[in-house]
């Protein structure tokens, strides 16, 4: 079937530190990738996609890049400020199949000052 | 804000009772989703409308039914609750169904059942 793995979390890191949580996926065709981010009592927003193999995505000095290889889509960001802190979530459709959006668990990212 | 509205925003409630949530979609998305989040199971997929039809269903129980009205807006029915139906839920809603799309998420309904 089609799952999407993420890091189990929580991950605390300092203002400035370097982030990456990682993604993993199975499919049973060709996926489109996401990254979605949840802020306490929010619903979800999306952080960024890509739909083809080696494609980056990003926004919001986020960065994520699709790779078939290793069937993975690490999001990184280079210095994670404080206004970060929210709950990331990778996901997948299937091209040419449902628009459904399978998620991973979810890993929260807490920024201390 | 993502532009799409859900309503109640909280839900408390006995087991066997019935209860209805609303979704506005965003103005001009035709396709509804409906997905579940709980600290058990994560976030699923329930069931997608597009223009007023059935596109597909997911994991949904079939104490569940849900449905999309002419003028867009979805109402998901839940009945003869159970402690485990309690969850946060969220509908989405896109322009056109795409798995390019990006899917516009409310702010959830939290259903408490007791």
């Amino acid at each position: 079937g089609n799952s999407v793995t993420q890091m189990e979390g929580p991950v605390t890191l300092s203002e400035e530190a370097f982030l990456t949580i990682n993604c993993t996926y199975t499919a049973t065709g060709y996926p489109s990738l996401f990254w979605y981010v949840q802020y306490p009592g929010e619903g979800l927003q999306l952080l960024l996609k890509a739909t083809k193999a080696d494609d980056k995505g990003s926004n919001k000095g986020f960065e994520a890049t699709y790779r078939k290889e290793t069937t993975s889509f690490h999001l990184e960001k280079g210095s994670v400020q404080v206004s970060d802190s929210a709950v990331y979530f990778c996901a997948l459709t299937l091209q040419g199949g449902s628009e459904k959006l399978v998620f991973g668990k979810g890993t929260k990212l807490t920024v201390n000052p | 804000d993502s532009g799409v509205t859900q309503t109640p925003k909280h839900l408390i409630t006995a087991t066997g009772q019935r209860v209805t949530l609303r979704c506005s979609p965003r103005s001009g998305d035709l396709s509804v989703y409906w997905y579940q989040q709980s600290l058990d199971q994560g976030l699923q997929f329930l069931i997608q409308y597009y223009n007023g039809e059935e596109r597909a269903k997911g994991n949904i129980l079939e104490r569940f039914s849900a449905q999309q009205f002419p003028d867009l807006h979805s109402e998901l029915n839940l009945s003869s609750l159970e402690l485990g139906d309690s969850a946060l839920y969220f509908c989405a809603s896109s322009l056109q169904p795409s798995s390019y799309n990006e899917q516009f998420f409310g702010p959830g309904t939290r259903l408490t059942v007791l």
